[in-house]
């Protein structure tokens, strides 16, 4: 079954920090993966996609094949990052639907 | 460019009352629409999914449906609403050939 998994509800950190936020998935294919961030009083968007392999507002995410994993990354987290992170995937071969993780709120901490 | 309209806002309905919520893109063709329900730890929920007009396929068993009667119209519904309906709906489209899916700004529905 197609699943994602997001261990952490809450993950509070100080400004200048490190911030790991975990995602685990669960597809038989090849998926693609993404990250969703809604901050306060703003729609649900679009952070980074692992096919583009970028860094955007200096989160990175890998996807890692053998542990099933896509974890987001930041070296030193700013208080602006505060905001509810979600992991999706989506599936291979004309898939059409996007599963979601059950999101990770990010408080980063002056 | 592409927009992304999902009206009301906020709507607050007693229990036994129907339902209509309405989402309609702007400024693409034959898009991928979605129907998701985000609710405190529980996440995005997938409801809905329609990719042409009157396809759709439902995720999960529940008191509601959804309708694509024109290409860029996605339309939720209940004929009675429970208590168990609150929530916060979420709209979303996806272009053929796109691979990230754009969100709407989302119904805070409270069923009294």
């Amino acid at each position: 079954a197609q699943r994602v998994t997001q261990p952490e509800k809450l993950l509070s950190v100080f400004k200048g920090a490190p911030v790991e936020l975990k995602c685990n998935y669960s597809y038989s294919g090849s998926p693609e993966l993404f990250w969703y961030v809604q901050y306060s009083r703003q729609r649900l968007q679009l952070l980074l996609r692992h096919i583009s392999r970028e860094s955007i507002k200096g989160f990175t995410a890998d996807l890692n094949k053998g542990e099933t994993s896509f974890h987001l990354k930041k070296p030193f987290a700013q208080e602006e990052d505060s905001a509810m992170y979600y992991c999706a995937l989506r599936g291979s071969g004309g898939t059409y639907k996007y599963i979601f993780g059950t999101g990770t709120r990010l408080k980063v901490l002056a | 460019s592409q927009t992304i309209h999902q009206w009301p806002a906020t709507l607050v309905q007693p229990v036994g009352s129907p339902l209509s919520l309405e989402c309609t893109v702007e400024g693409t063709s034959n898009p991928n629409l979605y129907w998701y329900r985000q609710a405190a730890g529980r996440g995005l929920q997938l409801l809905f999914y329609s990719v042409g007009i009157g396809q759709i396929s439902s995720e999960v068993p529940q008191n509601l449906s959804a309708s694509r009667p024109q290409d860029r119209q996605f339309i939720l519904s209940s004929k009675k609403l429970l208590l168990s309906d609150s929530g916060f709906y979420l709209c979303a489209w996806r272009g053929q050939g796109d691979t990230e899916a754009f969100f709407g700004q989302g119904t805070r529905l409270t069923v009294v």
